[in-house]
């Protein structure tokens, strides 16, 4: 069964510090890996969507890495402003599930001003 | 603008009651998808639909029902509301099973 961790659960920064946030899984038989933002009472918001062939895509200040022999991916955000705020997940989906995403907990981020 | 809507946004209800949360998006696509979330599980899946007049159960499906008739709509039914099933629910749908795109929510709690 595969298992998708996050760590830290919580994080707090100064504005304009370099965020990286870990997401690790088990099985790295995947398909792909996306990163979501998640605000307060809201619903979740693509970032990045890597495939299971691809090292890393990049889109602005945000960098994401993807490690499959490991099972591990990195988020990066750059130089971060106090927008940054939220809770960012990453989740996978397996090579034999299509469409069905395995989430980690999250990484809740607050930088502050 | 193309959408996925939820309603409602929050709901209270009584253990043993059926309730039904609705799902609505105007994009035309054919997978769509239902997800709870709870502190420290993250998001999982509940039910999945692939296209119309099909349905299967995902993770935790236990005491959940859903209904595809149309392409834009998947009503989520909880049979005989309990307890363990207080949460925020998710409705996504996806063109290609790549890219989600996900509703804003219901809370639900189950006194």
């Amino acid at each position: 069964k595969q298992e998708v961790t996050q760590i830290p659960a919580a994080l707090s920064v100064p504005e304009g510090e370099n965020l990286v946030l870990n997401c690790s899984f088990t099985d790295s038989a995947i398909y792909n890996l996306q990163w979501f933002r998640q605000d307060p009472g809201k619903g979740l918001t693509s970032l990045l969507l890597i495939q299971s062939s691809q090292r890393e895509q990049t889109s602005g200040r945000l960098n994401a890495s993807l490690d499959k022999s490991s099972g591990r991916s990195t988020l990066y955000i750059a130089a971060s402003q106090p927008g940054d705020s939220a809770t960012y997940l990453c989740a996978v989906v397996k090579t034999d599930s299509w469409g069905k995403l395995q989430f980690g907990a999250g990484t809740q981020v607050v930088v502050t001003p | 603008d193309a959408e996925i809507t939820q309603s409602p946004r929050h709901k209270i209800t009584e253990t043993g009651r059926q309730v039904t949360l609705a799902c609505h998006q105007t994009w035309n696509h054919n997978n769509m998808f239902w997800y709870r979330q709870d502190l420290g599980h993250g998001l999982r899946l509940i039910h999945y639909s692939y296209g119309v007049q099909d349905t299967n159960k995902g993770e935790v499906s236990d005491g959940y029902s859903v209904s595809r008739s149309n392409t834009e709509d998947l009503p989520l039914t909880l049979e005989s509301a309990a307890s363990s099933q207080t949460s925020v629910y998710f409705c996504a749908s996806s063109a290609t099973l790549e890219k989600l795109f996900f509703g804003s929510g219901t809370q639900l709690s189950v006194l």
